[in-house]
């Protein structure tokens, strides 16, 4: 069971260069969500979709976008990085509710730093 | 807005004593209520959910949470703590309303089982 597998775990990228991280779910999920984390911001969401074709901001969408052409990815954009965007990046994916909530399933993280 | 304050950064417990975890939240109509650990270098892991009904609820690896709707709080519990349950705890919520998809964590806490 893959769960949900993010690509890549590690990247260093310059100031000014651009990159896209990769989100893929194996669970048939509806829903799917971009957090960053950072020491003692806790998680932060960037982006979310609540199905195919769909997205929409989360809390910290600035210098981010996002795109879902398959209901079984989800991918983040970083069209051109800065320092301020080194983090750890945690995707997940949540089933759709069917009149109680469940859970969100994570990814294993994506570190990123930009110099 | 919905947030989740988590106020303390740091627990520190002895081995077999109970611990808590405190977790309050704010959100408009009924909340949906999760925990999760995240272990070192690690994706974060469901520990447990409340919905509806009890106000008790029971959850993996001996966790359990109360939820209290008058003092908005969801703190996380255990009888009796292990070493290997020291991680970084996070408390989450999402509002049940129709339409509300985020969802939104506190800043964590970090548990340390002193053996």
């Amino acid at each position: 069971n893959a769960g949900v597998t993010q690509t890549p775990k590690f990247r260093v990228l310059k100031t000014g260069q651009s990159m896209t991280l990769l989100c893929a779910q194996d669970m048939n999920h509806e829903y799917m969500y971009w957090y960053r984390q950072d020491p003692g911001m806790g998680l932060r969401l960037i982006h979310y979709s609540v199905g195919e074709g769909t997205t929409a901001k989360g809390e910290v969408p600035d210098g981010y976008n996002v795109s879902r052409l398959k209901k079984q990815n989800f991918l983040l954009g970083l069209e051109s990085a800065a320092p301020s965007q080194t983090s750890v990046y945690f995707c997940a994916s949540s089933d759709r509710d069917r009149g109680r909530s469940t859970e969100a399933f994570f990814g294993q993280g994506t570190r990123l730093t930009v110099v | 807005a919905q947030s989740v304050a988590q106020p303390e950064d740091q627990v520190n417990v002895a081995e077999g004593n109970p611990l808590t975890v405190k977790c309050t939240y704010s959100v408009s109509g009924n909340p949906y209520l999760f925990w999760y650990v995240q272990y070192p270098n690690r994706g974060l892991q469901f520990l447990l959910k409340y919905i509806t009904g009890d106000n008790l609820v029971k959850g993996s690896y001996g966790f359990e949470a109360e939820f209290n709707k008058s003092q908005t709080s969801f703190h996380l519990k255990k009888p009796s703590a292990l070493v290997s349950d020291s991680a970084l705890y996070f408390c989450a919520v999402r509002s049940s309303g129709a339409g509300s998809y985020q969802l939104t964590f506190g800043k964590g806490t970090k548990l340390s089982v002193i053996p």
